[in-house]
């Protein structure tokens, strides 16, 4: 199975800061149809996920501009520039390219 | 407005089943590749099944093969999950998506 790995896996930031959380894959997420099905959910406390970007650096309808996503192969990043109150939770990145499905850890962001 | 409701969880005894369900509305269910994916407590996101758009292939993550059945009613826009032979390690909750849409979780408890 692919192995996604996170980092950091906690992230502390203030309102208006910019992070980035980083996705690694063991495997290249390059499908033989050319896409690259890597995403970024967000799971805010006690709610269920919410797709933020789609394919790498797709940005999901009604998710703020100030999430972007980059990144190719192995590495993915994905950069919230302007850390605002709503966007506290757990982020994932989540794999379609190989099966079974796979999911990063989890990035913890909290206010400082 | 996009809906998935998820139903059916609750306690039960370890080796006994229980069946869930996912309501869909709001969008084309037919046309959508569905999965179910579950989270154990204060842990990640795990993928469990997943059916393609017609129901014609299904895919198990190992650790519920030969126990889990994913299956849907397009024409109910209705996805479903058969759980037997349950164990404590799957208790969790249990979220219906299509990567894009996800439920607001049902959980499952396996306990004596």
């Amino acid at each position: 199975d692919v192995v996604l790995t996170q980092t950091p896996p906690t992230l502390s930031a203030t309102i208006g800061q910019s992070v980035s959380i980083s996705c690694r894959s063991s495997q290249s997420l390059l499908h033989s149809n050319g896409n690259t099905y890597l995403h970024w959910l967000l799971q805010r406390p006690g709610q269920s996920p919410q797709l933020l970007i789609y394919s790498v650096s797709r940005l999901e309808s009604g998710v703020p501009n100030r999430f972007s996503g980059s990144g190719s192969g192995t590495d993915f990043t994905l950069k919230i520039s302007g850390v605002e109150a709503e966007d506290l939770g757990v982020y994932y990145c989540v794999q379609g390219t190989h099966a079974p499905r796979t999911f990063g850890g989890g990035t913890k962001l909290e206010l400082k | 407005e996009v809906q998935l409701v998820e139903s059916g969880g609750g306690l039960v005894q370890p080796g006994r089943s229980l069946k869930l369900s996912c309501a869909a509305s709001g969008f084309t269910f037919s046309n959508y590749y569905m999965a179910w994916v579950r989270q154990a407590p204060t842990k990640g996101l795990e993928w469990v099944a997943s059916i393609t758009n017609s129901g014609g292939s299904t895919y198990y993550r190992d650790s519920v093969k030969g126990r889990f059945t994913i299956s849907r009613d397009n024409a109910k826009s209705t996805l479903y999950l058969q759980m037997d032979s349950l164990r404590s390690e799957d208790t969790a909750t249990y979220y219906c998506t299509n990567d894009r849409y996800w439920g607001q979780g049902v959980m499952v408890t396996v306990s004596s």
